[in-house]
């Protein structure tokens, strides 16, 4: 069964960068494509990036564009996601989601248990 | 802001049919994407409810069904129960340029 486990919680100051991370088991990196999706608090899910199998590229949504590196290290199976220059309105829970390559635009079938990062001065 | 629009709220006693509406666009649902649900209970992570429009995955009750008409989809859970209380979202993938993978507005669901 395929597990996604993700860091710890994050306090930061505003204009500083996280990064989270994401541990596959179960599967390994290369037979998923990881994505990433944050939800504010009390706000709905907001796909942020992922692995695209078609292009074998990674898609970032136009609003996180220059602010979000999404990369992955296949030999540990980790996933990560470091956001910079962060501000008030990211403090949110991030969550790692995947589905099985090469499936194209599949739905999420596994998803992290989220880390929620406070941007606090 | 989300290109999907849902209810805000939907509710329904036990034993009650409740649907929750997804609605689209051109770009999204309407270009023939397939749309997904999720269902998240309070502080978890969502979870896959249906797939490909009205396709449950293994373990999800048949009171669960989708389906997609157009530029929308929607969910319908038969036999409403106390632990359906969630919030659902749609998903579909959109082919304009700013954001590729897009989720619905949500819907919190209230058992009566």
């Amino acid at each position: 069964q395929v597990q996604l486990v993700q860091s710890g919680a994050e306090v930061k100051k505003p204009g500083a960068s996280v990064k989270v991370s994401c541990k596959v088991s179960g599967y390994t990196l290369t037979e998923l494509s990881m994505h990433w999706v944050r939800q504010a608090p009390g706000k709905g899910l907001e796909w942020m990036g992922g692995f695209d199998p078609e292009d074998g590229e990674t898609i970032y949504a136009q609003k996180f564009q220059g602010r979000v590196t999404m990369t992955e290290d296949t030999s540990t199976d980790t996933a990560y996601m470091e956001l910079s220059s962060l501000r008030s309105e990211d403090t949110a829970v991030y969550y790692c989601a995947s589905y099985r390559a090469p499936m194209v635009r599949g739905p999420y079938d596994y998803w992290g248990q989220g880390t929620l990062v406070t941007v606090s001065s | 802001q989300s290109v999907l629009t849902q209810p805000p709220s939907v509710s329904g006693a036990p034993g009650q049919r409740v649907t929750i509406s997804c609605t689209g666009s051109s770009s999204n649902i309407g270009a023939g994407y397939d749309v997904h649900w999720y269902q998240q209970l309070p502080g978890t992570a969502p979870k896959l409810l249906i797939y490909g429009n009205s396709n449950r995955p293994s373990g999800v009750p048949d009171r669960f069904s989708g389906s997609k008409s157009g530029t929308s989809a929607s969910l319908a859970i038969t036999g409403l129960q106390a632990e359906d209380e969630a919030d659902y979202y749609c998903q579909s993938y959109d082919s304009s340029l700013s954001a590729f993978y897009v989720f619905g507005t949500g819907t919190k669901v209230t058992v009566l």
